[in-house]
């Protein structure tokens, strides 16, 4: 069955390096996504991407965050420099359809020290 | 706004018992999603409603929509221990974004 893949599953990195949070979604789906769960709380959206553009982003997803689909398999998210409040799991999600399902992968523990 | 909210924010029941986790939400929706998260793991889909469907089922698991009152309800028929489990709500918007806005969660506990 086809489903959404995450790496690294665990990040730890330093504050104010940068890091790459790498997805490949299921392959004919047309919708990304990236949410964040920080530890004990609710799924939180961050952007969202379609037809190569980001189709809308939360608060949270400032000028440190970007995303890429650099092929078209890939869909990564770049934090530029790092805080503690960005330790978290990163979750990437993809669907067919805006209304269809959305499959999330295994998700990105990331732990900035 | 807090779009989604689950209760109760925890469940405790022994197997063979049925669960049943609610959700409420605040603005008109096209469907709403149900997933479960194992502790720290990543999030498993479980159900799709759509806003014009009242009641869905896929094995053990029915879901019911009430678009009047704003919620849902996910009944889990006679559970395992390998239901326990956080259950989270994600609802679509019907105007202006694809995004899901999730729940808060139940976190379900079931004793063997």
């Amino acid at each position: 069955e086809p489903e959404v893949t995450q790496t690294p599953s665990h990040q730890v990195t330093q504050m104010g390096q940068e890091v790459i949070l790498r997805c490949v979604p299921i392959s004919n789906h047309l919708y990304f996504y990236w949410y964040r769960q920080i530890l004990g709380q609710k799924v939180e959206f961050l952007v969202s991407f379609y037809n190569n553009e980001i189709s809308e982003k939360s608060e949270i997803f400032d000028d440190q965050f970007s995303v890429e689909r650099p092929d078209g398999s890939n869909f990564t998210l770049k934090i530029r420099s790092t805080k503690l409040e960005d330790s978290a799991m990163y979750f990437c999600a993809s669907r067919l359809t805006e209304n269809t399902e959305a499959f999330f992968g295994q998700g990105t523990r990331l732990t900035v020290v | 706004s807090q779009q989604g909210e689950e209760d109760p924010q925890a469940l405790s029941i022994q197997e063979g018992e049925n669960a049943t986790m609610n959700c409420s939400y605040k603005t008109s929706i096209n469907n709403l999603q149900w997933y479960r998260q194992n502790s720290g793991r990543g999030l498993v889909h479980l159900i799709l409603i759509r806003s014009n469907e009242r009641e869905k089922h896929s094995g053990r698991l029915r879901v019911t929509l009430d678009t009047s009152k704003k919620s849902s309800s996910l009944l889990i028929t006679a559970s395992r221990a390998a239901d326990t489990a956080s259950y989270f709500c994600a609802t679509d918007r019907s105007y202006n974004t694809d995004k899901l806005i999730f729940g808060t969660g139940t976190r379900l506990q079931v004793f063997p």
